[in-house]
C-alpha cells in the first residue's frame, strides 16, 4: 500500500537489548524523520535525514542510530535499550524541499522493562 | 526557530466554529505558521500551512495578523471527530531545514 509505515506497531524489549524500528514509505521522499513522544514532551525529534547516505542529528539523538541505505527505508537502532527510551516513536516524511507538510507514519509504541 | 504560544485546551460545540489561537510575536520574515493535529494514539496530522496571507483549504482556515505576530486556525464547523491536539509550529521556509518543532499545543474537545 502507498504511503508510510511504521513496524513493528508494538515492541516490549529489555534494559541492554539491541532494537531496530523500522520505517518505510512508498513516496520517494527526500526527508525522512523520527520523532519520540512522550508525555509532558511532545514531540521531540531525534535524527533525520535529507537523502540517501545523509543524516543529521535533532534533539535528543543520543543512545540512537539511524542509517538510509535507500530512499524509501529509514530504521532507528536503540544499540543498548534503557529504560528512558520507553516512548512512542513516530517516522516522518516530506518531498524534497523538505519545507512542506510532513506525512507521520502511525507510530510504534516501544516499552522497556 | 521562534516559539509559539497556545491556551493548554479549548472546548467547541459541535457544528460551531473552533477558533484555535496561537503568538509567535518572535516570528522573523523567512518563518512559515504550519499547524498540525494529533487525534489520540495517531501520528501527527498536517493541516495548514502560510507565510503572511490567509490560507484555506478543505480542512480549515489560517488567518495570519498583518504584524504576522500571532496568527488563529479556524475549523468552520466542527465535528466529534476533531477532538484532538493541535500543534502550532513556526519554522523557516526553504530548502535546507526540514524539522519541525513540536509545543505543547492546544486540546480541543468537541461536544456534541
Amino acid at each position: 500500500d502507498a504511503g508510510i509505515t511504521q513496524s513493528p506497531r508494538y515492541k516490549i524489549t529489555e534494559t541492554g537489548r539491541q532494537v531496530t524500528l523500522m520505517c518505510h514509505q512508498t513516496w520517494s521522499h527526500s526527508y525522512m524523520f523520527w520523532y519520540r513522544q512522550d508525555l509532558g514532551h511532545g514531540l521531540r525529534l531525534i535524527y533525520y535525514s535529507a537523502a540517501a547516505d545523509i543524516t543529521d542529528k535533532g534533539e535528543v539523538p543520543d543512545g540512537y542510530v539511524v542509517s538510509r541505505s535507500k530512499t524509501e527505508n529509514f530504521p532507528l537502532t536503540l544499540e543498548s535499550a534503557t529504560r528512558s527510551q520507553t516512548s512512542v516513536y513516530f517516522c516522518a516524511s516530506s518531498e524534497s524541499t523538505g519545507a512542506g507538510e510532513q506525512f507521520f507514519g502511525p507510530g510504534t509504541r516501544l516499552t522497556v522493562l | 526557530d521562534a516559539k509559539t504560544t497556545q491556551p493548554p485546551s479549548m472546548d467547541c460545540a459541535e457544528g460551531r466554529a473552533a477558533n484555535l489561537p496561537c503568538n509567535h510575536s518572535t516570528i522573523s520574515g523567512n518563518e512559515y505558521v504550519y499547524w498540525y493535529r494529533q487525534i489520540h494514539s495517531q501520528g501527527p496530522q498536517y493541516i495548514i500551512h502560510g507565510l503572511k496571507n490567509n490560507e484555506t483549504n478543505e480542512m480549515a482556515s489560517l488567518i495570519i495578523t498583518e504584524d504576522r505576530k500571532s496568527s488563529t486556525l479556524i475549523l468552520p464547523h466542527a465535528t466529534l471527530r476533531d477532538t484532538a491536539v493541535y500543534y502550532c509550529i513556526v519554522r523557516p521556509g526553504g530548502t535546507s531545514y526540514g524539522k519541525l518543532t513540536f509545543g505543547q499545543g492546544t486540546i480541543l474537545t468537541v461536544h456534541p
